[in-house]
């Protein structure tokens, strides 16, 4: 199993433009999620989902969008890149909305100018 | 809203040395409760998760306390070793996970 997977590992955007930070998992699990880790705020979590087609907000969710039309992808889209979104972002999946190990993927350093 | 607490920000301690590292939430109704480590980096792997329903799990050196009356969970880390130096995070919830700042944990040779 690969687990959970991101891509890219890194990019710079500038200001205004918009992207898609991948995330995928291989283990057939219902629960997906997306946090933001800041220096000295800890993780945060931005979205998350309960299973296909069902998706939520969570603490962060402002400018940010996500789908999720499979068990193993849940995209995760900037409409419109700040420079406040200048993160490290992780996706991470357990097996159901209330149980199991949360496993994270390698995370995505994504830099706004 | 759930607030997670971790407290040292930073310990330092000798190799060989016995340790523990500190968990408080404020709101006791958590599903679970999970310990990670993360390298500095890199991504967090998952050390132990302990169910709403148990008082402590351990794996190897390591051993996670809760106790929802209190508040607390401890991760208690035997023996410490150099590659023991890392981040060591506590996240607690159900459908949303919240996560405290972390204790940096430095192992001296």
């Amino acid at each position: 199993n690969a687990g959970v997977t991101q891509t890219p590992k890194f990019q710079v955007l500038k200001t205004g433009q918009s992207m898609t930070l991948q995330c995928a998992q291989d283990m057939n699990h219902e629960y997906m999620s997306w946090y933001r880790q800041d220096p000295g705020m800890g993780l945060r979590l931005i979205h998350y989902s309960v299973g296909a087609g069902i998706t939520d907000q969570g603490e962060v969710p402002n400018g940010y969008n996500v789908s999720r039309s499979t068990t193993e992808d849940f995209p995760l889209r900037l409409l419109s890149a700040a420079p406040s979104q200048t993160s490290v972002y992780f996706c991470a999946s357990r097996p159901s909305r209330l149980d199991g190990t949360q496993y994270f993927g390698p995370g995505t350093r994504l830099l706004v100018l | 809203k759930q607030e997670v607490t971790q407290i040292p920000a930073a310990l330092s301690v000798p190799e060989g040395e016995n340790l523990v590292l500190n968990c408080s939430f404020t709101d006791s109704a958590i599903y679970n409760l999970q310990w990670f480590r993360q390298d500095p980096g890199k991504g967090l792997t998952s050390l132990l998760l302990i169910q709403s329903s148990q008082r402590e799990q351990t794996s190897g050196r390591l051993n996670a306390s809760l106790d929802k009356s209190s508040g607390r969970s401890t991760l208690y880390i035997a023996a410490s070793q150099p590659g023991d130096s890392a981040t060591y995070l506590c996240a607690l919830g159900g459908n949303q996970f919240y996560f405290g700042t972390g204790t940096s944990l430095t192992v001296i040779p």
